[in-house]
C-alpha cells in the first residue's frame, strides 16, 4: 500500500462546528487530492494541491478550504459543517497530474 | 467534454466472465485506469492502459480500448466472490492536474 494515512477515520459532529481532516503521505508525491464519495455521485473532487502552498478548486469546493504547508500533509477544513457534508472523504496522491492516483483509506464524516 | 460514463450495476455468477464497460469523451487522453473499491475501503489501482494500446492482459484481467469509439472495457475471467466490489474507470489527459473518474460499476458475484 502507498504510504497514505487519513485522520480521523470516523467523526461525528454537529451542524455549524468546524472540522479538519488530515491526509499524510510518506511517498513525497507532489500532487494531493481530496474527494468526497456519495451514493449516486461517485467520486467528486473537492480541492487539490500541486505543491506546497499551491492549491486549486475542484468541482465541489463550496464550503471547503484546504492548506498544504508541507509536502507530506494536506488538510481539508469545513469551516462550518452542514448536514449536506455528511460523506466519506478520500485523500489521494500522485506523482504528476496525469499519473495514477493512490488513495487513502477514507474518513467517514457524519454531520448531525 | 470530460464525461466518463459507466453502467451502474452488473451481476454475474461465480466462474463466469465479467465485462465492465466505460465510455469517455476526450480523445486526448493519455492513460486510462481501472480501480477497484471494496466495501469500507479506498480505491485500489487494478490496471491501466496507455492510449496508444488496444489491449492489455494481466492474469485474469483484460483491458480493451477502442479509441475510435472512445470505449474502454475490463474483462475479469473466472469471476470469484472476492471480485465483488465497485469498479471505477478513470481518464488522464496531458496537462490536466487530475484524473476524471466515472461513477463506478457495482459488480455482484453470485455463488
Amino acid at each position: 500500500d502507498a504510504g497514505i494515512t487519513q485522520s480521523p477515520r470516523h467523526k461525528v459532529t454537529e451542524t455549524g462546528t468546524p472540522v479538519t481532516l488530515r491526509c499524510h503521505q510518506t511517498e513525497n508525491h507532489r500532487y494531493m487530492y481530496w474527494y468526497r464519495q456519495d451514493p449516486g455521485h461517485g467520486l467528486r473532487l473537492i480541492h487539490y494541491s500541486y505543491g506546497v502552498k499551491d492549491t486549486d478548486k475542484g468541482e465541489v469546493s463550496d464550503g471547503y478550504s484546504v492548506s498544504r504547508s508541507k509536502t507530506e500533509d494536506f488538510l481539508l477544513t469545513l469551516e462550518s459543517a452542514t448536514s449536506s457534508q455528511t460523506s466519506v472523504y478520500f485523500c489521494a496522491i500522485s506523482a504528476g497530474g496525469d499519473n495514477e492516483q493512490f488513495f487513502g483509506p477514507g474518513t467517514r464524516l457524519t454531520v448531525l | 467534454g470530460e464525461d466518463v460514463e459507466q453502467s451502474l450495476f452488473l451481476s454475474v455468477r461465480e466462474g463466469d466472465s465479467s465485462v465492465i464497460n466505460c465510455t469517455y469523451t476526450d480523445s486526448s487522453s493519455t492513460y486510462l485506469y481501472w480501480y477497484k473499491q471494496e466495501p469500507g475501503a479506498g480505491l485500489q489501482l487494478l490496471t491501466y492502459i496507455f492510449s496508444n494500446m488496444d489491449m492489455k492482459q494481466d492474469q485474469r484481467l483484460t483491458v480493451l480500448l477502442n479509441k475510435k469509439d472512445k470505449h474502454l472495457s475490463l474483462r475479469i475471467a473466472d469471476t470469484q466472490t472476492g471480485d465483488s466490489a465497485i469498479y471505477f474507470c478513470a481518464e488522464s489527459i496531458t496537462g490536466r492536474r487530475a484524473l476524471t473518474f466515472g461513477s463506478g460499476t457495482r459488480l455482484q458475484v453470485q455463488p
